[in-house]
Order: structure tokens, then C-alpha cells, then sequence
């Protein structure tokens, strides 16, 4: 079955460290993968999307990354702060249409 | 960045009651929006995709009478959610595509709760 798994459901880091967030894909062939931030109560805000001919991305503190092998993205966050604390969502492109991940909660500690 | 809106932003109202969502994106036009509802630490459900000038499309599973979509105009896809009932609670978003980005711009939801 096709499945999109965002491996922790939660996600604990100290400030200042790197939080490394994975999504797993199975039985899709995505052209691109997106990572957005979810707020509570809010909807999601678009942050980066990585291609499958692009092995990484980066935006500013954010970096991407797309094995199409390994089948798997990961999102990583350097220099980690409280603001950084929300839910982050990645999502595909899958039969004609976008397919989310349920989501990791990334609770930065002061 | 490109803006989507909705509204209102929360509404409750009484089971058996229709109620409204307006999705309007403010400095593009938007042929396609889609609906997403949310339950609380749920992923996003596509619901439905509206199509300018035409039928929208439901997911499998999405009552097309219950859930009514129109899309008048470039800027405006209304949701309506018709005899709402307790389990109709959620949190609806919509979203407008940018296509030559591949990049969606969200809605900031709308939380519904049916008494």
C-alpha cells in the first residue's frame, strides 16, 4: 500500500542543536517532496520543496534533503531556537494530487 | 508571498444548521483550491478539489451533498457544510496552488464546532 510516514510523532532538542526531522515514502514516485510549518490552530506555511533530480536544499537555518533510493527526505534545522518549536508536515505529490505526512511535533527546550 | 484568507476564522453553531466557509486567495487567481479538513493531531484529509467554472471533485469517502463547493469566481471557493451534526467538528482549510512553483499557499483555517 502507499504509505507517508513521518517517523516521530514528537521530537525533543536542546536549543542551539540541529533537529533532524525524516519522512519515509512507500509506493510512490514523487517529482517533488514539500516540507511546511504548522502552527497551532493554524494552517500550514509552505517552506521548502526539493525535486527528485535535487539531492538538497537549503534556505537559511533549513536544509532538505531527497534520496529517491532510500526513498526518504530529511529536514534539518541548525541552530535550533523556541521559535523553531511547531509541527513541520512533509507532503508529496501522489496520484494527481498532494499526500501529507501526519506531521512531527518539535518541541525546542531553552 | 502569495495570501490566502478565510472565514471565518471559528464558528459554532447548532447540530442540523448549514454553515459557510469562504476561501479567497487575494493577489493571484486560483483555478484550483482545495478543501482539507484536520482532526486534532491528525495529518491533513484532502477533502475535495474546486474547480473554477466547474464540478468539484470529492475524495472517496466525502459526502458531495453534504459538503457543497462552489468556485464563482478566480479569487473565491465557498464550502458549505450542510445539516452539520457533533461529528462534522473539525478544523477546514483550503489551500490555492501556485503551479509554476509547485508550492501551495494555505488558508488559516477555520474551526468548526457543531453543538
Amino acid at each position: 500500500s502507499q504509505k507517508i510516514e513521518q517517523n516521530s510523532e514528537a521530537l525533543n532538542i536542546q536549543e542551539g542543536k540541529t533537529a533532524t526531522l525524516t519522512c519515509n515514502y512507500t509506493n510512490y514516485s514523487p517529482a517533488y517532496l514539500q516540507w511546511y510549518r504548522q502552527d497551532p490552530g493554524r494552517g500550514p506555511v509552505f517552506l521548502l520543496l526539493i525535486r527528485e533530480n535535487e539531492k538538497e536544499k537549503r534556505k537559511e537555518r533549513l536544509k532538505v534533503t531527497f534520496d529517491t533510493t532510500l526513498k526518504q527526505s530529511l529536514f534539518h534545522i541548525t541552530a535550533s531556537q523556541p521559535a523553531d518549536s511547531a509541527t513541520y508536515l512533509c507532503a508529496l505529490d501522489g496520484d494527481d494530487k498532494i499526500i501529507f505526512g501526519k506531521g512531527t511535533r518539535l518541541h525546542i527546550l531553552p | 508571498g502569495a495570501v490566502v484568507s478565510q472565514h471565518p476564522s471559528w464558528v459554532i453553531c447548532k447540530s442540523g444548521t448549514s454553515v459557510k466557509i469562504e476561501c479567497r486567495s487575494l493577489d493571484f487567481q486560483a483555478t484550483t483550491m482545495f478543501w482539507y479538513r484536520q482532526f486534532p493531531k491528525q495529518s491533513l484529509m484532502l477533502m475535495a478539489t474546486s474547480n473554477e467554472g466547474s464540478k468539484a471533485t470529492y475524495e472517496q469517502g466525502v459526502e458531495k451533498d453534504k459538503f457543497l463547493i462552489n468556485h464563482a469566481s478566480l479569487t473565491l471557493s465557498t464550502l458549505t457544510v450542510t445539516s452539520a451534526h457533533p461529528e462534522d467538528s473539525s478544523f477546514y482549510i483550503c489551500s490555492a496552488p501556485r503551479w509554476v512553483t509547485d508550492t501551495q499557499y494555505f488558508g488559516p483555517g477555520t474551526r468548526l464546532t457543531v453543538l
